[in-house]
């Protein structure tokens, strides 16, 4: 049972491009979220996508958007991207019930230079 | 808004002593959830243990026990007789319904052999 993939691994961006993160939810699950983590803290919640729609967002401006496909795959874009904007951006997956254990992927190194 | 608030940047124990880490969360809801996960060097985000806040009863998983006091809204994770595999971040979270995670800033934990 293959758990959250994500690609690609590695990354490195010129300041001002645009980026494409791609992200595949466990076997089952319909719910899949994105999160950015910086070096030395803890993850922030960027969006929430179900049923190809955005559900719910963190305080990332519109620079960030996303995308869920009916196999529930996501797509997260960043466009304009900014020397800050360099993290590890997690995806995370789920089933759309109260309390239900999140899973997460590897991850995507971004830097940003 | 919900937080999460881990006192305790860094921390380092003997190999098979136990230690709690410490967790405290602010939050006007009665009914959520509660995670703890381990971020090892490789950093995917692994779940450790999940506390229901509706449950009285504190959470087991083989050496990993919590500690869940509600009415002070502490969450601590006690690990018992730690092994070099378990040195890594700890990041507590939080979640109410299928909404996002609310992570703190991690305890960055060290096992000595």
């Amino acid at each position: 049972d293959a758990g959250v993939t994500q690609s690609p691994t590695h990354l490195i961006k010129t300041r001002g491009q645009q980026v494409t993160l791609r992200c595949s939810p466990k076997s089952g699950h319909d719910t899949v979220s994105w999160y950015q983590q910086a070096l030395g803290q803890g993850p922030q919640f960027i969006f929430q996508y179900y049923e190809e729609e955005e559900r719910q967002r963190g305080n990332f401006p519109d620079r960030f958007s996303g995308h869920q496909f009916p196999n529930y795959s996501s797509e997260l874009n960043v466009n304009a991207l900014l020397l800050g904007d360099s993290a590890l951006y997690l995806c995370a997956s789920s089933l759309l019930i109260s309390g239900n254990t999140i899973y997460f992927g590897e991850g995507s190194w971004l830097t940003v230079v | 808004a919900q937080t999460v608030t881990q006192s305790q940047p860094e921390m380092s124990v003997q190999e098979a002593e136990t230690v709690t880490l410490s967790c405290t969360y602010d939050t006007s809801e009665n009914n959520y959830y509660l995670f703890w996960y381990k971020q090892p060097p490789s950093r995917q985000m692994i779940l450790v243990i999940r506390q229901e806040a509706y449950k009285q009863q504190n959470a087991t998983e083989n050496r990993f026990s919590v500690n869940f006091q509600k009415a002070a809204k502490s969450f601590s994770l006690k690990i018992s007789d730690s092994q070099l595999g378990d040195t890594a971040m700890y990041f507590c979270a939080f979640r109410i319904g299928n909404e996002k995670l609310t992570f703190g800033t991690g305890t960055r934990l060290t096992i000595i052999p």
